[in-house]
């Protein structure tokens, strides 16, 4: 079945640096991707989203790359700050009107001061 | 602030309760998703309604049960819980399309079965 996973499950980052955390997806049907973050004890936020009629999303300091090719994903942070340690799951959605979102496992991202 | 509102926060209880779990969207939001968060495990899709009606179904036990209201609120029902049904409960909604759209998400309640 389909299934979104992350390549890495714990990321440190030095304060200032530029993270990447990455994800693959095996549902080449999937469309639309979406990229969350989840601080400690608190609901998944929204980051980025990017359809798959794009390669590239910018929103502020945080850039998404889908590659269809090779069914990857990635989230880029610039200038990484210790607000932004938390865990990042990517999300993809096959369109269908019936079909929900179909989380990966998450990356932990701790940023090192 | 996600516009998405859950209560209650936290929900302690014995194995054997029946307890609910409630949900309001984001105003205009028609769907709504419910999840579930065991530690060390990524969200679990339970189930989706869409203006009233089921309209996808996960990974939810037949002891647990879900309903939306015609002013769109949700309640998740959990009955005869057991110890391993201790876990974040996560409620989402969406715009007016059935499941491409944002999801966002209310900050959960907490569950602890004892």
């Amino acid at each position: 079945g389909e299934s979104v996973g992350l390549h890495l499950p714990t990321l440190s980052v030095q304060e200032g640096d530029n993270s990447i955390i990455n994800c693959a997806y095996s549902n080449s049907a999937s469309d639309y991707f979406i990229w969350y973050k989840q601080e400690s004890g608190k609901g998944p936020q929204f980051i980025i989203d990017i359809r798959s009629n794009m390669d590239k999303r910018q929103g502020q300091r945080v850039t998404v790359l889908l590659n269809k090719t090779v069914k990857h994903l990635s989230l880029q942070i610039a200038a990484t700050q210790p607000g932004d340690s938390a865990v990042y799951f990517c999300a993809e959605n096959v369109y269908s009107g019936n079909t929900p979102l179909v989380f990966g496992k998450g990356t932990r991202l701790s940023v090192i001061a | 602030d996600s516009g998405v509102t859950q209560t209650p926060k936290h929900l302690i209880t014995a194995t054997g309760q029946r307890v609910t779990l409630r949900c309001s969207p984001r105003s205009g939001d028609l769907s709504v998703y419910w999840y579930q968060q065991s530690l060390d495990q990524g969200l679990q899709f339970l189930i989706q309604y869409y203006n009233g009606e089921e309209r996808a179904k996960g990974n939810i036990l037949e002891r647990f049960s879900a309903q939306q209201f015609p002013d769109l609120h949700s309640e998740l029902n959990l009955s005869s819980l057991e110890l391993g049904d201790s876990a974040l409960y996560f409620c989402a909604s969406s715009g007016k399309g059935g499941g491409r759209e944002t999801q966002y998400f209310g900050p959960g309640t907490r569950l602890l079965v004892l």
